[in-house]
């Protein structure tokens, strides 16, 4: 059983351009979460995806979003890049996005916006 | 409005002896608190659990406390080893859509 893998590892965008990060759940997990971890900060709740649909947001604005696909794959796509979308972006997956489950991470992308 | 709160940013204790890294949360409706251990350059790795009906879960080395009077829950890690050097992230969940709340996250050294 594979865990939860992102890619690319790191990344390097300019302001106001486009990025699309990727993250493959763990087989079998319906659910897929996506967080921002700011430098010296805990992970931040972006959106969560149950079965290609959007099941819940955090406090980000719309040029964040994202899809999720039947294979267990899924996407962050960020819009319109600000410096402060410099970050840690890490997609964590379970299985059904339940009460009381614990979300497994993957290793993250990192993302510098110059 | 941090609803998680680590307040202490950094703990270095002696290998072998016992490490208490505590947590503090402010909304009433979490019911579910994780802890999650990172390393450089690596996603948060599970570490333990523990639901709020309970006080008290403990897995290996690793025993999570929760006092829901005080909001506050603490990991213990007994004996600490120098592997455990690393950053402890405490988080929440209200069961709503499992959008986990996490702490700013302590950094535990674990000297030789």
């Amino acid at each position: 059983e594979t865990g939860v893998t992102q890619s690319p590892t790191h990344l390097i965008k300019t302001r106001g351009q486009q990025v699309t990060l990727r993250c493959s759940s763990q087989s079998g997990h319906n659910t897929v979460s996506w967080y921002q971890q700011a430098l010296g900060q805990g992970p931040q709740f972006i959106f969560q995806y149950y079965r290609e649909e959007e099941n819940g947001r955090g406090n980000f604005p719309p040029r964040f979003s994202g899809l999720q696909f039947p294979n267990y794959s899924s996407e962050l796509n960020v819009n319109a890049l600000e410096l402060d979308d410099s970050a840690l972006y890490l997609c964590a997956s379970s299985p059904t996005g339940g009460w009381q489950e614990t979300q497994y991470f993957g290793p993250g992308t990192r993302l510098l916006v110059l | 409005d941090q609803q998680v709160k680590q307040n202490s940013p950094s703990l270095s204790v002696q290998e072998g002896r016992i490490s208490i890294l505590n947590c503090d949360y402010t909304n009433s409706m979490f019911d579910y608190f994780l802890w999650y251990k990172k390393y450089p350059a690596e996603g948060p790795t599970f570490l333990i659990s523990i639901s709020s009906i309970k006080d008290k879960n403990e897995d290996g080395r690793f025993t999570v406390f929760l006092n829901k009077s005080a909001k506050h829950l603490s990991l213990h890690i007994v004996p600490s080893q120098p592997g455990d050097s690393a950053v402890y992230f405490c988080a929440a969940d209200s069961g709503a859509n499992s959008k986990l709340t996490f702490g700013k996250g302590i950094t535990l050294s674990v000297r030789p």
